[in-house]
């Protein structure tokens, strides 16, 4: 069956550091990846997309790689601070439609 | 420009009752979609509407049915509630239909059935 794996439910880094974030998932032929950061409350609001023929991608502090042959995607905050603090949601995208498909998130936690 | 708008933020129901949520998707945004989410499921897809029709459908029972007028806005209606029925329903807009999108959610309706 298909599925979506984020590992770590929970991730505590120091200010400073970098985290690491990983998006693992099986059964699925994903054409794009996409990275979703959810504040408590709030819906997900759109960070990163990434296609399958592309292996990084960055923005400002933000990284994802991606491989199609792993089926991983490893999304990465540099320089985290306190106001990263969050959930951060991967979802595969078949390129067929808009629907998503989510994996369950990891929550971050930046500690001083 | 404002954002996906959805009410009511909050609602609380009791089991058997039926309630309809509405979103307002951003200026110019065709595609609507509607999602799910509880802390044991994650995010779920219900269903997805571009130009008035429904184009794609996730795998709920028929009591959760949507719509969308001509001028995107949608409305989703959960009949004969029941207590597993308890989550946050979100609605997100995106401009087309199609892979590569990305989706602007909105705050959300967070629905209680006692």
């Amino acid at each position: 069956s298909q599925k979506i794996e984020q590992n770590s439910e929970a991730l505590n880094i120091q200010e400073g550091k970098t985290a690491t974030l990983t998006c693992n998932y099986t059964n699925y032929s994903p054409a794009y990846l996409q990275w979703y950061r959810q504040d408590p409350g709030r819906g997900p609001v759109f960070l990163l997309l990434i296609r399958e023929n592309e292996k990084e991608k960055r923005k400002e502090r933000l990284k994802v790689t991606f491989d199609t042959t792993l089926k991983q995607s490893l999304f990465h905050i540099t320089a985290s601070q306190p106001a990263d603090s969050a959930t951060y949601l991967c979802a595969l995208d078949t390129g067929t439609a808009s629907k998503l498909t989510f994996g369950t998130g990891t929550r971050l936690q930046v500690t001083l | 420009k404002a954002g996906v708008t959805q009410t009511p933020r909050y609602l609380i129901k009791t089991r058997g009752q039926q309630v309809t949520l509405s979103c307002s998707p951003i200026s110019g945004h065709r595609s609507v979609s509607w999602y799910q989410q509880t802390p044991g499921q994650g995010l779920q897809f219900l269903f997805e509407y571009f130009s008035e029709t429904q184009r794609n459908k996730g795998n709920f029972p028929g009591r959760f049915s949507g719509r969308q007028f001509s001028n995107s806005r949608s409305e989703m209606n959960v009949s004969t509630l029941e207590l597993g029925d308890s989550a946050l329903y979100l609605c997100a807009s995106s401009l087309f239909l199609g892979g590569g999108e990305k989706l602007f959610f909105g705050s959300g309706t967070q629905l209680s059935v006692l």
